[in-house]
Parts: C-alpha cells; sequence; structure tokens
C-alpha cells in the first residue's frame, strides 16, 4: 500500500509569504494529524482530523496557520503570512479510526525555510 | 501535562554491539502508552516498539528492547548487535490512554537522539 505523502518536500520562502503543505494519508486511514519539529526542539502535536473535521487543534500555534481536510481525503495546511520562527519540519500521520492500537504512519515530511 | 525527555542528543555505537538510548517522562496518569520511533535520513519515522503502561513485562521486537521501570517513569530503549541500518533519529513518545478514542494519535515526543553506527 502507498504510505502517507508529503509535498513538497522542501520549501524556501520569504517572511510575509504564503506557504501550503499537503498530506496525502493512506486510503481508507480516517485520522490524519499534523505535527511540526523546530530546529533541535522536540515534535509537537498541531492538530488531528477525523475525516473532515477537526477533532482536536490544541496545538496549533496561532491564526496564521489554517488547516483544512475537504473531502476527508487529502489535508493542507496553510501559513499565512510565515515568520521566522514556522520554520521546521512539518509532520502529517494518518491511522484507522477504531483501531485504538493501530500505528500511526508517518509522512517524510516538509521541511520549511523561512527567510 | 506531559513531558518526554531525551537527555542524550547524539550516541553512537559500533556495528555489532549494544546501546541504549534514554528515556524520562513526567506525568500523574496511571494509564498511557510508550513509543519508540525512527527516523532513517530522509525518511519516514516508523514505529520501533511500544510499551503499554499496565503491562509489567518488558516489550521486545527482534534486536530492540525496552527497560521500562514505571515508578522512576524510565523507558529505555535496547539495540542489540547494532547494524548499520540503525543509524537514525530516534524518538521517545508518551501517548495518554484517559483522554479516550480520539486522542489515540495525539503522542508528546522527546527532543530525539541521533544514533551513529559505526563499521
Amino acid at each position: 500500500e502507498a504510505g502517507v505523502t508529503q509535498f513538497p518536500s522542501h520549501s524556501v520562502i520569504e517572511k510575509g509569504q504564503t506557504v501550503t503543505l499537503r498530506c496525502d494519508p493512506i486510503s481508507g486511514h480516517d485520522n490524519l494529524y499534523w505535527y511540526r519539529r523546530v530546529m533541535g526542539k522536540e515534535i509537537k502535536f498541531l492538530l488531528h482530523f477525523v475525516k473532515e473535521s477537526k477533532q482536536d487543534e490544541s496545538g496549533m500555534p496561532n491564526n496564521r496557520f489554517l488547516a483544512e481536510r475537504t473531502g476527508g481525503t487529502y489535508s493542507t495546511l496553510k501559513v499565512q503570512p510565515a515568520e521566522l520562527e514556522d520554520s521546521g519540519v512539518y509532520f502529517c500521520a494518518s491511522s484507522q479510526v477504531g483501531h485504538n492500537n493501530s500505528p500511526l504512519h508517518f509522512g517524510n515530511g516538509t521541511r520549511l525555510t523561512v527567510t | 501535562a506531559q513531558t518526554v525527555t531525551q537527555s542524550q542528543p547524539e550516541m553512537s555505537v559500533q556495528e555489532a554491539e549494544t546501546v541504549t538510548l534514554s528515556c524520562t517522562y513526567d506525568t500523574s496518569e496511571s494509564d498511557y502508552y510508550l513509543f519508540w520511533y525512527k527516523q532513517p535520513p530522509s525518511r519516514q519515522m516508523i514505529l520501533v516498539i511500544r510499551q503499554e503502561a499496565y503491562k509489567q513485562q518488558n516489550a521486545t521486537e527482534n534486536r530492540f528492547s525496552v527497560n521500562f521501570q514505571k515508578a522512576a517513569k524510565s523507558f529505555s530503549l535496547k539495540i542489540s548487535d547494532s547494524q548499520l541500518g540503525d543509524a537514525a533519529m530516534y524518538f521517545c513518545a508518551y501517548r495518554s490512554e484517559e483522554a479516550g478514542g480520539t486522542s489515540y494519535g495525539k503522542l508528546t515526543f522527546g527532543q530525539g537522539t541521533i544514533l551513529t553506527v559505526h563499521p
């Protein structure tokens, strides 16, 4: 089966610009998560979708971040306007609903650099 | 809130030798899972091993085993017979079981340990 895929793998933008990250979960996985790792620090939870609904967005840092999952398939995470502190690696993960022991499947991540 | 601490930013090991990666955590909960994830360079993060807090027996997966000390809130990973393919960033992670079924993917991670394997 195809794994979780993320696009782009790298993105370099200037402060104030907008960037949209995309995540395609494994087919059939209704749970979709976004995580972020800022340089040298731990990976932090951003938010959780169940299908198209936001289940938990307690980790979203501020209103410059907007996540969507229209149709319950792929998800996008838009940063607008980007700030220097937004630089880091953004991970997406998916899992099956109703399987509490279903492991998370992670994507390769998108490395975002804001200059 | 729970916290996870990995005090070793980097570790190295000779091929075929054994290495132990440390992880401590802080929680007031009694029911939780602990995980070790591995992220090879430029590749996806994958699950290495997991431990349910209610189980006293330490989890093992082939060459990987854990030393789970619940009272001490310690969860170390031992890699035996290290191989070149074990070189990666290793993350320790915590998941609450008390938050209910909606939070099974909400993990708290440590800072990571970079493992280098020397031939």
